[in-house]
């Protein structure tokens, strides 16, 4: 157990849809990661924040957007939601600014298929 | 920009055989080097990571690094494996200097046989 949490598990949801990811970061972290997993793309990263504010970006749709709240969890909204956007979502987190040595602990993912 | 390529998608292998998942990265500037491996409906992990120093590294399950800059690579090798390390194996690398987000290879799926 890496201490990071993410809810849902599983989300199943139709085209157009709109869905929140949710995230709690290990204890004292102030670091989270999403990535994105899917079979033809591999892990993707997507948005890092720290403390609260955007840190870094990476392949992010413009659909979806990302927030780190005062209490350091994060949610990913994700909208218009398409086919291709079935995929493992994983949220990480690290002590720290998010340094290139920093290690990251990752939570167990949310699974999103769309219908 | 830093990439990578793990050359094996699938590795299927003995109990107690040695193993070894191939790594290679590319990048323009100096890099910092993890291992993940991720069990069956489970995050990732971190298995060991090489930043500094000697360009061999450990983890404490038996699998070793190392760190080759000549050649790029950062292959992971266990001289005995067992039916618990199947799984799948992400080489990853960060630029020095940059970001901490990871560049991901697209995997290795680790089958160890009884």
């Amino acid at each position: 157990d890496s201490g990071v949490t993410q809810t849902p598990k599983h989300l199943i949801t139709a085209t157009g849809q709109r869905v929140t990811l949710r995230c709690s970061p290990r204890s004292g972290d102030l670091s989270v990661y999403w990535y994105q997993q899917s079979l033809d793309q591999g892990l993707q990263f997507l948005i890092q924040y720290y403390n609260g504010e955007e840190r870094a970006k990476g392949n992010i749709l413009e659909r979806f957007s990302a927030q780190q709240f005062p209490d350091l969890h994060s949610e990913l909204n994700l909208s218009s939601l398409e086919l291709g956007d079935s995929a493992l979502y994983f949220c990480a987190s690290s002590p720290d600014f998010g340094g290139s040595t920093d290690t990251q602990y990752f939570g167990p993912g949310t699974r999103l298929t769309v219908l | 920009a830093q990439s990578v390529t793990q050359l094996d998608s699938q590795v299927p292998v003995f109990e107690e055989a040695p193993v070894e998942l191939r790594c290679n990265y590319s990048s323009s500037v100096s890099v910092y080097l993890f291992w993940y491996v991720q069990y069956p409906n489970q995050g990732l992990q971190l298995l060991l990571k090489y930043l500094s120093g000697s360009t061999l590294v450990e983890s404490i399950n038996g699998f070793e690094a190392e760190f080759n800059k000549s050649q790029t690579s950062f292959h992971l090798r266990k001289p005995s494996v067992h039916i618990s390390d199947t799984a799948e194996y992400f080489c990853a690398v960060n630029g020095r200097g940059s970001q901490g987000n990871l560049i991901f290879g697209k995997g290795t799926k680790l089958s160890v046989k009884p």
